[in-house]
């Protein structure tokens, strides 16, 4: 079972630059999300979607866009990086009668 | 969601338990306590959560006090790769209510 994956795991962009993370997963989970994770500190909820066609803010949803393509996957775009926007990055699921969230694994992404 | 207050950091020797506090004095009814753990900037991984009765599964147990004020996270004979950071969490299973991670408690596993 892969869960939830994550691409890129890690990379590296100029001041400026735009680019898309993406995510899927393969558990027929209908809420997805995304954190960002800063060193030292907790996660923090950038968007999330609870349906197909849904998406919602979370706590810091400035600079991001997000697309809830289809049921499994829910990709994150940065349209002009900021270092700012140095972080990890982190995709979630969960289903409805879930309780736990699951988590990709990750990606790493520096603005330079 | 209510706020939780952890301890920032534990050592356990490895082989015995280890007992995470957590309180969160301002808990509502119908919100639930999570527990979840990150290891070394993986993912966090789901542990184990209680709304009142204790809990436990093939991982942890999950000690709620009577009045929900506090809660401890157990782990029965901790090993070195239990070494990570845990998060205690509040929340209620309404539908759009978000996980909220705060600071969490580092556990260092020593030989």
């Amino acid at each position: 079972n892969a869960g939830v994956t994550q691409t890129p795991k890690f990379q590296v962009l100029k001041t400026g630059q735009s680019m898309t993370l993406q995510c899927a997963q393969d558990m027929n989970h209908n809420s997805m999300y995304w954190y960002r994770q800063d060193p030292g500190m907790g996660l923090r909820l950038i968007y999330y979607s609870a349906s197909e066609g849904t998406t919602d803010k979370g706590e810091v949803p400035n600079g991001y866009n997000v697309s809830r393509l289809n049921k499994r996957e829910f990709s994150l775009r940065l349209e002009s990086a900021a270092p700012s926007q140095t972080s990890v990055y982190f995709c979630a699921s969960r289903g409805d009668s879930s309780y736990g969230y699951t988590f990709g694994s990750g990606t790493r992404l520096t603005v330079v | 969601d209510a706020k939780t207050t952890q301890p920032p950091s534990m050592d356990c020797a490895e082989g015995r338990a280890a007992n995470l506090p957590c309180n969160h004095s301002t808990i509502s009814g119908n919100e639930y306590v999570y527990w979840y753990r990150q290891i070394h900037s993986q993912g966090p991984q789901y542990i184990i959560h209680g709304l009142k009765n204790n809990e436990t599964n093939e991982m942890a147990s999950l000690i709620i006090t009577e009045d929900r004020k506090s809660s401890t996270l157990i782990l029965p004979h901790a090993t070195l790769r239990d070494t990570a950071v845990y998060y205690c969490i509040v929340r209620s299973n309404n539908a759009g209510n978000m996980l909220t991670f705060g600071g969490g408690t580092r556990l260092m596993v020593k030989p």
